[in-house]
């Protein structure tokens, strides 16, 4: 069975610094892994995707994320966050028959 | 490309009345849509998956009688709440997903369901 982990629930970061927001998956088939991204009161928008390839994937708004299958890890990273970076953000692995199985989320607060 | 809209963006009822929440994918066909619930500051929940021309297939724990889903054509999906109680009350968020797709799915903006 797949599953998502999201190790912070919560990551509070000034305006213009790096920030990581962690996830750990489990699967026992092809890893297919997403990140996205909510804000408030609307649907998700997808930030990025691993399929296969480099392990390290570049995204929409500065934000990349690398595929490590030793750690089974998939680590959201931007080198340099902006106020509108505000958000929930959710990390994701394919399950059967494709559908999507979310961790549990991080917020992400950016302060000036 | 690949918008999902969903209609209403809120709506508040009566216990014991139905809603309908439609999902249409705009500029692409979606032949497998999915319905997820969530509650506030949780993940989203998938409650079930559904193909056009087909009947939805339903998570474990979602009441088919209850939550009644009909993906009509390629670009839309209802789900019917029916006989709605307070405790249905949740942000109902869709997706689709291209023929062709590897696996990416497209997210509509959610419904806000309030019930009294």
């Amino acid at each position: 069975a797949q599953s998502v982990t999201q190790l912070d629930s919560q990551v509070p970061v000034f305006e213009e610094a790096p920030v990581e927001l962690r996830c750990n998956y489990s699967s026992s088939v092809s890893v297919y892994l997403f990140w996205y991204v909510q804000y408030p009161n609307q649907g998700l928008q997808l930030l990025l995707k691993y399929l296969s390839g480099s392990t390290l994937v570049k995204g929409i708004n500065g934000f990349e994320a690398e595929f490590n299958k030793s750690q089974t890890s998939f680590h959201l990273r931007k080198p340099s966050v902006h106020i509108s970076d505000t958000a929930e953000y959710f990390c994701a692995v394919r399950g059967q028959g494709g559908k999507l199985i979310f961790g549990q989320g991080t917020e992400l607060s950016v302060k000036p | 490309g690949a918008v999902v809209s969903q209609h209403p963006s809120r709506v508040i009822c009566k216990s014991g009345t139905s809603v309908k929440i439609e999902c249409r994918s705009l500029d692409f066909q979606a032949t497998t849509m999915f319905w997820y619930r969530q509650f506030p500051k949780q993940s989203l929940m998938l409650m079930a998956t559904s193909n056009e021309g087909s009947k939805a297939t339903y998570e474990q724990g979602v009441e088919k009688d209850k939550f009644l889903i009909n993906h009509a054509s390629l670009t839309l999906s209802t789900l019917t709440v029916t006989s709605a109680h307070p405790e249905d009350s949740s942000f109902y968020i869709c997706s689709g997903k291209f023929v062709t797709s590897t696996d990416t799915q497209y997210f509509g903006p959610g419904t806000r369901l309030t019930v009294l």
